[in-house]
């Protein structure tokens, strides 16, 4: 399994543009890269998945260079709200595959007024 | 959108009782779920995984016979904390393979917070 490399922490102000970046430097052929976030006391909630160059959805945009070793996770316009910590996960999507998806340490972001 | 049902959302019980924890997948199907366990400013560790109608794999130092799994049906997977002591306090969540807009995902539940006194 991709072990992965994230920030501890991350401070920003409101209205900023955040990137929190994951170092992934084995991840597989197969494997693909996604984002979660969680408040406290709540389950993970999923944000963006991407296997290369550039995803956007209507929360984040996702960059991944052609290597694939890591990933810059970008969240525009930060409000207070978007306090959390934010995890990457590296794995094979497809459905039917039973490989597990390894949680690392997560970004805990922290959204200042 | 697919959703994950875990219940109760927190549960205080005495030492030396067992008690049991629900995850439902609502409107899809999941042959696997997961289980995690997170402590106070920890990240998810992963504790098994739950296989419809198998036993469930454990994770290396994941005693199965303290963490009952039971995914009996497409819908349903339990974990039971049997003779649970303070140790055995914390957040438990499960999650479940799913697919939306086209993206394979995993599906979380809100979580258990267990206190056991």
């Amino acid at each position: 399994l991709a072990k992965t490399t994230q920030p501890i922490s991350m401070d920003s102000y409101e209205g900023q543009e955040v990137n929190i970046t994951c170092s992934h430097n084995n991840i597989a052929t197969n494997d693909y890269i996604t984002w979660y976030q969680q408040f406290p006391s709540q389950g993970p909630r999923f944000i963006i998945q991407g296997y290369k160059t550039k995803v956007t959805n209507e929360v984040a945009s996702l960059f991944i260079p052609a290597d694939r070793k890591s990933s810059t996770l970008s969240l525009p316009r930060v409000s207070l709200s978007d306090t959390a910590v934010y995890y990457c996960l590296v794995g094979d999507a497809p459905s039917g595959s039973a490989r597990q998806l390894t949680f690392g340490s997560g970004t805990q972001l922290t959204v200042l007024p | 959108g697919a959703v994950v049902s875990q219940h109760p959302s927190w549960v205080i019980c005495k030492s030396g009782t067992s008690v049991k924890i629900e995850c439902r997948s609502l409107d899809f199907q999941a042959t696997t779920m997961f289980w995690y366990r997170q402590f106070p400013k920890q990240s998810l560790m992963l504790m098994a995984t739950s296989n419809e109608g198998s036993k469930a794999t454990y994770e290396q130092g994941v005693e199965k016979d303290k963490f009952l799994i039971n995914h009996a049906s497409l819908t349903l997977s339990t974990l039971t904390v049997t003779s649970a002591h303070p140790e055995d306090s914390s957040f438990y969540i499960c999650s479940a393979r799913g697919r939306t807009d086209s993206i394979e995902k995993l599906f979380f539940g809100s979580g258990t917070q267990l206190s056991v006194l």
